[in-house]
């Protein structure tokens, strides 16, 4: 049992250039979701979904997209990167009890 | 949208001392959850306790410990016998009552002193 996993952990960017964030689950939980973490600050949610084919947006969604076309992936996709999208991401899932989050150990995206 | 705000941006504690990290949160909701999450320094979020705010009782484990004032919506933590190994960012986190969406403050800084 991985819990959640993220790939890669660590990625340099270019201005311009797009990258899909993977995310995996295998507890078989519905919600899932994905945050960014600037430098000394906390988690701002960025996309979320409540099950297979539903997703929505967070706080934060501008120059991101997600699907979800399984229970277990939830890939974040990053189009036209901006140094302004320089980050760590986490990804996170929550159960059917729907009381607590499970983390992913995030990945740490720098866009030049 | 709902807001969470820690006021103490880095605080710090004596070894085997206690310390109460405070969180006040603003909603319209009368049900949600609450939660104190630890960041070590490799970033690996880790939830420390929660909160059901249907529950009048405050939530403990070892040696941490939730006063959770409904009315002032103020959700502060309390760690008994501070250890070295508590030295960490704490993020206190709301989770709405519908859609489930999480709201972050910014977080405090804890530093333990030998």
């Amino acid at each position: 049992n991985a819990g959640v996993t993220q790939t890669p952990k660590f990625r340099i960017l270019k201005i311009g250039q797009s990258m899909t964030l993977q995310c995996t689950q295998d507890m078989n939980h519905n919600y899932m979701y994905w945050y960014r973490q600037d430098p000394g600050m906390g988690l701002k949610l960025i996309y979320y979904s409540v099950g297979a084919g539903i997703t929505d947006k967070g706080e934060v969604p501008n120059g991101y997209n997600v699907s979800r076309s399984t229970t277990e992936d939830f890939p974040l996709r990053l189009e036209l990167a901006a140094p302004s999208q320089t980050s760590v991401y986490f990804c996170a899932s929550m159960g059917g009890s729907r009381e607590t989050q499970y983390f992913g150990p995030g990945t740490r995206l720098l866009v030049l | 949208a709902q807001t969470v705000t820690q006021s103490q941006p880095e605080m710090s504690v004596q070894e085997a001392e206690t310390v109460t990290l405070s969180c006040t949160y603003d909603t319209s909701e009368s049900d949600y959850y609450l939660f104190w999450y630890k960041q070590p320094p490799s970033r690996q979020m880790i939830l420390v306790i929660r909160q059901e705010a249907y529950k009048q009782q405050n939530a403990t484990e070892n040696r941490f410990s939730v006063n959770f004032q409904k009315a002032a919506k103020s959700f502060s933590l309390k760690i008994s016998d501070s250890q070295l190994g508590d030295a960490a960012m704490y993020f206190c986190a709301y989770k709405t009552n519908n859609f489930n969406k999480f709201y972050f403050g910014s977080g405090t800084k804890l530093n333990v002193k030998p």
